[in-house]
């Protein structure tokens, strides 16, 4: 079974300060992975997505994540954080089918002035 | 497109009432999802449809909920007797062929949270 684990239920930087939400994947095969971005109430948007062509994916608002197969990892950066970047933030996979999403437990991101 | 759309927002409703909610997805997207998010927590899978057809259910969709999409378009979720554990937040999603596709995606509405009272 395919699952993703997110290190850190809530992640506080200060304005300008980079972001980096973690993410660890688990899966029998090669994945798809998605970083999901949820303001409150709101729907959820997808952020990004690696399907397996490069391995650093650029998203939508200054974000990019790495997929890493050798630490099965798929962390979130930004550079530096802005005050509408608060919100909680999923990171999910797919298996080869991509036939369903699974999500991770969340990470909330305050942002300081 | 006005993208995916639920209905209700909220519903509050008495423990053994049965609810129903209604999902619109964005047109001509063939598949639709269900998934329950509960406070703290991610969305957990429910069921799938592509076209009509309901091709996946997760353990998680016991004997009391039952989902439908009869004509390929909208859904319905239905749960029947409800208890205290199934309040929570239930999301509808909808996408044009698979997920990870390279110009597709799965699109959320914004949900129907569930108070069971």
């Amino acid at each position: 079974a395919q699952s993703v684990t997110q290190l850190g239920s809530h992640v506080s930087v200060s304005e300008g300060a980079l972001v980096l939400l973690r993410c660890n994947y688990s899966s029998s095969v090669p994945p798809y992975l998605f970083w999901y971005v949820q303001y409150p109430n709101q729907g959820l948007q997808l952020l990004l997505k690696y399907t397996s062509a490069a391995t650093l994916v650029k998203g939508i608002n200054g974000f990019e994540a790495e997929f890493k197969k050798s630490e099965t990892s798929f962390h979130l950066t930004k550079p530096s954080a802005h005050m509408s970047d608060a919100a909680e933030y999923f990171c999910a996979v797919s298996d080869r089918r991509a036939s369903k999403i699974i999500f991770g437990s969340g990470t909330r991101l305050s942002i300081r002035p | 497109d006005t993208g995916v759309s639920q209905d209700p927002r909220h519903k509050i409703t008495k423990r053994g009432q049965n609810v129903t909610f209604r999902c619109d997805p964005i047109s001509e997207h063939n598949r639709l999802y269900w998934y329950r998010q509960t406070l703290g927590q991610g969305p957990e899978f429910l069921t799938y449809f592509q076209n009509e057809a309901q091709l996946e259910k997760s353990r998680l969709l016991s004997d009391r909920f039952s989902a439908e999409r009869p004509k390929g378009s909208f859904s319905t979720l239905e749960i029947q007797r409800t208890e205290q554990g199934d309040s929570a937040m239930y999301l509808c999603a909808s996408s044009l062929g698979e997920v990870a596709g390279t110009n597709t995606e799965a699109f959320f509405g914004q949900g129907t949270r569930l108070t069971v009272v």
